[in-house]
């Protein structure tokens, strides 16, 4: 039961820019826990790609960015490639379920 | 090089008790603010996660799956160990362990998954 919820799919041309949303409530983004964003290719592991809201492992293009406001996050890939389609999911944590909570996932289609 | 790896069967029965074995290298369970996950995928649904355990022996669990969960660790051996009792269908899922690091609420280093199936 995600309590961060995502559309289910965005798409986009080869070299657009498309962003995800991920809207939490007030015991997880909005009471400043911070967001993470994982890539996720079918039968891999899910591979972390922004953390702390906007920070991005050493390795991660920086096509890919992040931001926080409120209650939301959304993670924004710019010069989208082919090589981009993916799951993408949000995570952050859940001061009520005192746990981590994940997004309902997106997936990226290129066009 | 930090690695997880997930193991266990990849059939259960209805009913049965499910025991995952995370077998870690790369870093310490020891080390402050390090903590070892546990997040499945059942197919085409959402990563949730189930479980972890902090450096400190602190352990959380998903409040939805408490009841029919145990988390435990063995630092000499670098393993986490996840037993699920009551196996159902609907718990049949990938399950991934992961690596919580000290700087953050987040999963840095995953393994690469072990498929399990609940059949009769």
């Amino acid at each position: 039961q995600s309590v961060l919820t995502q559309p289910p799919s965005v798409s986009g041309a080869p070299g657009q820019r498309v962003t995800i949303s991920c809207t939490g409530s007030s015991s997880n983004i909005g009471a400043d826990f911070d967001v993470h964003w994982y890539q996720h290719l079918p039968g891999t592991a899910p591979k972390l790609l922004i953390y702390n809201n906007n920070n991005r492992p050493s390795g991660v293009p920086d096509r890919f960015s992040g931001s926080k406001s409120g209650t939301s996050a959304s993670l924004a890939i710019t010069g989208l490639q082919a090589d981009d389609e993916a799951d993408y999911y949000c995570q952050s944590y859940d001061s009520s379920l005192s746990g981590y909570v994940f997004g309902t996932g997106t997936m990226v289609t290129v066009l | 090089q930090i690695t997880l790896k997930e193991s266990g069967p990849t059939l259960v029965k209805p009913t049965q008790t499910l025991t995952l074995t995370c077998t870690f290298s790369g870093f310490s369970l020891s080390a402050s603010g390090v903590g070892v996950g546990w997040i499945r995928q059942p197919p085409g649904k959402a990563l949730e996660w189930l479980s972890l355990i902090y450096w400190d022996d602190d352990k959380r669990f998903s409040p939805s799956l408490k009841n029919r969960l145990t988390i435990t660790r063995d630092t000499s051996k670098n393993q986490v160990v996840l037993t699920m009792t009551n196996m159902d269908p609907v718990d049949t899922a990938t399950y991934y362990c992961a690596r919580r690091p000290n700087w953050g609420d987040t999963f840095d280093i995953w393994g690469q998954g072990t498929k399990v199936t609940v059949s009769s």
